[in-house]
């Protein structure tokens, strides 16, 4: 069964910083990677998704990244602002299912 | 945009009712799912459905059911509420290996 960890659990940082959040996954066998932003109370909002053929995709200030190979993807942002302060998640189709496994999170915290 | 819908932001109810949670996309994908989301234990899935009046359970199905009658619409029950159903509930939709799309989410609380 797929597990997948997020590397912190939260993270606290000033304005103007370029901050990297981790995401492991234990079954490479994957055909794409999603990162998320959640804010207090609401729902999921897809930021990226990345095929198992890709190595890399950008929206914005956004950066992901997949090394399959090794089970890990990074979400780097870059110029960190405070409207960027959410939970950040990753997520991985379950093996053999449809539906998602999900990390358990990143809480980032944006200092102004 | 893909726009997935629904039916109460904030549900208030009683232990031992029967409660519907319906959700609602506009992008005729396939797949429909619902899942739980609690402190501590991450989004665990309930079910999905991945074409009309077909379903399959998840991970946490005990004290559930689901139904899809039409492709864009698919519906949660519970169908005698307890109080650990309290939680956040989350629907998503896809096509098969793309992105999934949330709703906002459903706060319920059973007293």
């Amino acid at each position: 069964k797929q597990e997948v960890t997020q590397i912190p659990a939260a993270l606290s940082v000033p304005e103007g910083e370029n901050l990297v959040l981790n995401c492991s996954f234990t079954d490479s066998a994957i055909y794409n990677l999603q990162w998320f932003r959640q804010d207090p109370g609401k729902g999921l909002t897809s930021l990226l998704l990345i095929q198992s053929s890709q190595r890399e995709q950008t929206s914005g200030r956004l950066n992901a990244s997949l090394d399959k190979s090794s089970g890990r993807s990074t979400l780097y942002i870059a110029a960190s602002q405070p409207g960027d302060s959410a939970t950040y998640l990753c997520a991985v189709p379950d093996t053999g299912r449809r539906a998602l496994t999900f990390g358990s999170g990143t809480r980032l915290q944006v200092q102004p | 945009d893909v726009k997935v819908t629904q039916s109460s932001r904030y549900l208030v109810k009683r232990t031992g009712e029967k409660v519907f949670l319906e959700c609602v996309q506009d992008m005729d994908h396939e797949n429909m799912f619902w899942y739980r989301q609690d402190p501590g234990l991450g989004l665990r899935l309930i079910y999905f459905s991945y074409d009309v009046k077909m379903k399959e359970k998840g991970d946490i199905p005990e004290g559930y059911s689901v139904s899809r009658e039409k492709k864009e619409r698919f519906s949660l029950i519970l169908e005698s509420a307890s109080t650990n159903q309290t939680s956040m509930y989350l629907c998503a939709s896809s096509i098969v290996s793309y992105e999934q799309y949330f709703g906002p989410g459903t706060r319920l609380t059973v007293t």
